[in-house]
């Protein structure tokens, strides 16, 4: 069965400092990986997407990702965080062999500490 | 452009009582994705579709749950007999192509008493 897991349900990081999300996930199929943050009241916004090509991935507001298929990951980083990215971050994999039906892991709050 | 939107963007409802939530893809997407996030969780997978049918509607908890899209738009998700156990925040989605990325709508979040 497809699953995803986000081992960290929180993690608190002070302004300016780095971060890493953890992303780990098990499929039988050639995944598509993603990246969505959504705020409190707010639907998902996509942060970044890795479908082939380059493993390491850029999306919006500073983030990258790298997909490693030897370990099954696909870690979010930033290297300075900004307390506008306090949010509930969500790791989620698909593939055309599912119909692209969206597996997500069960979310990473971020507090971002001044 | 216009987003995915989706109405009611809440909605309170008796247990037993029959509700429908409505969604509004991006216009030309093909591709419409309905989701159940409960409290804590991230989404759940209810039913996709291509077009006007239903794909695959696996995700689907029983048959108290039905969902159409009759003209390839505008999709209606309905659940009958509603119990405390549905309540979440109902996520709606679209895609360009099957293959695409998904962009979500702000969700209708269902409190069912």
């Amino acid at each position: 069965a497809q699953s995803v897991t986000q081992p960290d349900i929180h993690i608190t990081v002070s302004e300016g400092a780095s971060l890493e999300l953890r992303c780990n996930y098990s499929y039988g199929a050639t995944p598509y990986l993603f990246w969505y943050v959504q705020s409190p009241g707010q639907g998902l916004q996509l942060l970044l997407k890795y479908f082939s090509g380059d493993t390491l991935v850029q999306g919006i507001k500073g983030f990258e990702a790298e997909f490693k298929r030897s370990q099954s990951s696909f870690n979010l980083r930033k290297p300075s965080v900004h307390w506008s990215d306090a949010a509930e971050y969500f790791c989620a994999v698909g593939a055309q062999e599912y119909g692209n039906k969206l597996v997500f892991g069960a979310g990473t709050i971020l507090r971002v500490k001044s | 452009g216009a987003g995915v939107s989706q109405t009611p963007s809440n909605k309170v409802t008796e247990k037993g009582k029959y509700v429908e939530l409505r969604c509004d893809p991006i216009s030309g997407h093909t591709a419409l994705y309905w989701y159940r996030q409960s409290l804590g969780q991230g989404p759940e997978f209810l039913i996709y579709f291509q077009g006007t049918g239903a794909a695959d509607d696996s995700g689907l908890p029983n048959d108290r749950f039905f969902a159409v899209r009759p003209e390839g738009s505008v999709s209606t998700l309905k659940i009958q007999r509603t119990e405390r156990g549905d309540s979440a925040v109902y996520l709606c989605a679209s895609s360009l192509r099957q293959q695409d990325t998904q962009y979500f709508g702000p969700g209708t979040r269902l409190t069912v008493l």
